[in-house]
């Protein structure tokens, strides 16, 4: 199975400034099968980007993902505060789907 | 707007059964499929399965001989029955649509903490 790597584990960042996360897959994800999430505590994860930079229904324009191959980024491109959270990258591509650790976003 | 809540035991004794249900509101559930992922503490987020309402199941290889899915659209529901648990099950145990098939999750549920311990 594919192993996702999530850089770095936790990213201190201020409000109004890039957050830049990396995910990178042990081989190559077919088709770019890549997605990725946003999870805050007692909340439900969101879906925030699939097919490596196709925005979700309903997500900001501030979040941008890219990347092909083994290397995939997501960018928050000014932070709110309610952007603080843990972000999750899974690759759909091969199967059985699997998840990075996730990178924690704080302040 | 579509909504999964999970429901069912939140302690489960070693060696038996753990049983959730995922109830589906605001859609129909006949395009989509229906997945369980887990994340113990500490760990990352697993896939467990997924179900299509006719019948076609796909479960994770690792857990494939201990896992049934089901779904019952009458009930708007889907289930999920991991049977002989250990403490390696302790985990949030969650639902998710993954839309017209694909393999990602658009919607999700709030997560249901599952214990399993004597």
């Amino acid at each position: 199975e594919i192993v996702l790597t999530q850089s770095p584990g936790t990213l201190s960042l201020s409000p109004g400034e890039r957050a830049t996360l990396s995910c990178r897959a042990s081989q190559s994800v077919p088709s770019s099968y890549l997605a990725w999430y946003q999870r805050k505590p007692g909340q439900a994860p969101r879906l925030l980007i699939y097919g490596a930079s196709s925005r979700a229904t309903g997500i900001s324009g501030r979040f941008s993902g890219s990347g092909s191959g083994t290397d995939f980024t997501l960018t928050i491109s000014r932070l709110e505060p309610e952007d603080f959270a843990v972000y999750y990258c899974q690759q759909y591509g091969n199967s059985p789907q699997t998840f990075g650790q996730g990178t924690k976003v704080e302040v | 707007q579509v909504q999964l809540q999970e429901s069912g035991p939140g302690l489960v004794k070693p060696s038996e059964t753990l049983s959730l249900t995922c109830t589906v509101s605001g859609g129909s559930m006949s395009i989509d499929y229906w997945n369980w992922i887990r994340q113990p503490a500490g760990r990352g987020l697993e896939w467990i399965g997924r179900i299509y309402t006719s019948g076609y199941i796909d479960y994770n290889p690792s857990l494939k001989s201990r896992v049934t899915m089901s779904v019952d659209t009458s009930k708007n529901q889907f289930s999920l029955n991991l049977r002989s648990v250990t403490a390696a099950d302790t985990a949030m145990y969650y639902c998710a649509r993954g839309p017209s098939g694909w393999f990602y999750f658009d919607y999700w549920g709030q997560g249901t903490l599952v214990t399993v311990s004597s």
